[in-house]
């Protein structure tokens, strides 16, 4: 497997745009997690997915961020309007090799800058 | 106060020198416990993975769990240039399904070993 695939890896826009954020997660895997990581937060988690059905959206900062899994293989991360604090690392991980569901495993994340 | 607390460093070694690397926690439900190690512009990839309290070694990796301080530790023996990384605890809470899957990260810790 390729593990898990993000994409853009890097994006740039401009305050009031739209960005979505995509990920495709291990095949097999039932469980999908978006994360935010800053230097003075670190890693977030913003919320998680089981069997495609949103479990925990707790760490959604505000409305402007949605997440949707329509399929098992297919996750977006949209902030809209984007706004320059939204600038961080953002990583999608999947969950649910059979060994063990604790373990995570992530992509390579998306780096977004808001100007 | 977070869940789980992490000295962020930087933290500077020469190379062959013994690192320890450190988490406390408050959460007492923790009952899984792991290290990621992240590279510069990567996502986060599993380093080391226990269960409860105890010693865990692979090669020059020890990870060490006391749930009776609520403390976690991870050795590095005969570090190497390739070790310089910002390295993450994560902790999880009992159980397979729902919450348990549900990973908390400390702030990570940046390791730097010169040559």
């Amino acid at each position: 497997d390729a593990g898990v695939i993000q994409s853009p890896r890097h994006e740039v826009t401009e305050m009031g745009q739209e960005v979505t954020l995509r990920c495709k997660p291990i095949s097999g895997h039932d469980y999908l997690f978006w994360y935010r990581q800053t230097m003075m937060r670190g890693l977030e988690l913003l919320i998680y997915f089981n069997n495609n059905v949103p479990i925990d959206d707790s760490g959604m900062p505000e409305d402007r961020f949605s997440a949707k899994m329509p399929n098992a293989s297919f996750s977006t991360l949209k902030i809209q309007p984007s706004e320059p604090r939204d600038s961080a690392v953002y990583f999608c991980a999947s969950s649910g090799d059979r060994r063990s569901k604790n373990i995570q495993y992530f992509g390579a994340g998306t780096r977004l800058s808001v100007l | 106060q977070k869940e789980v607390e992490q000295d962020p460093g930087p933290l500077s070694v020469p190379e062959g020198a013994i690192v320890s690397l450190n988490c406390t926690y408050s959460n007492s439900a923790f009952q899984y416990f792991m290290w990621y190690r992240q590279y510069s512009r990567k996502g986060p990839e599993l380093l080391m993975y226990t269960y409860s309290s105890g010693n865990k070694e692979d090669g020059r990796f020890t990870a060490q769990v006391d749930k009776s301080s609520k403390y976690i530790s991870l050795f590095i023996r005969d570090s190497q240039p390739s070790d310089s990384a910002t390295y993450l605890c994560a902790m999880s809470a009992s159980g397979l399904t729902g919450g348990g899957n549900k990973l908390t990260f400390g702030t990570g810790t940046q390791l730097k070993v010169e040559l």
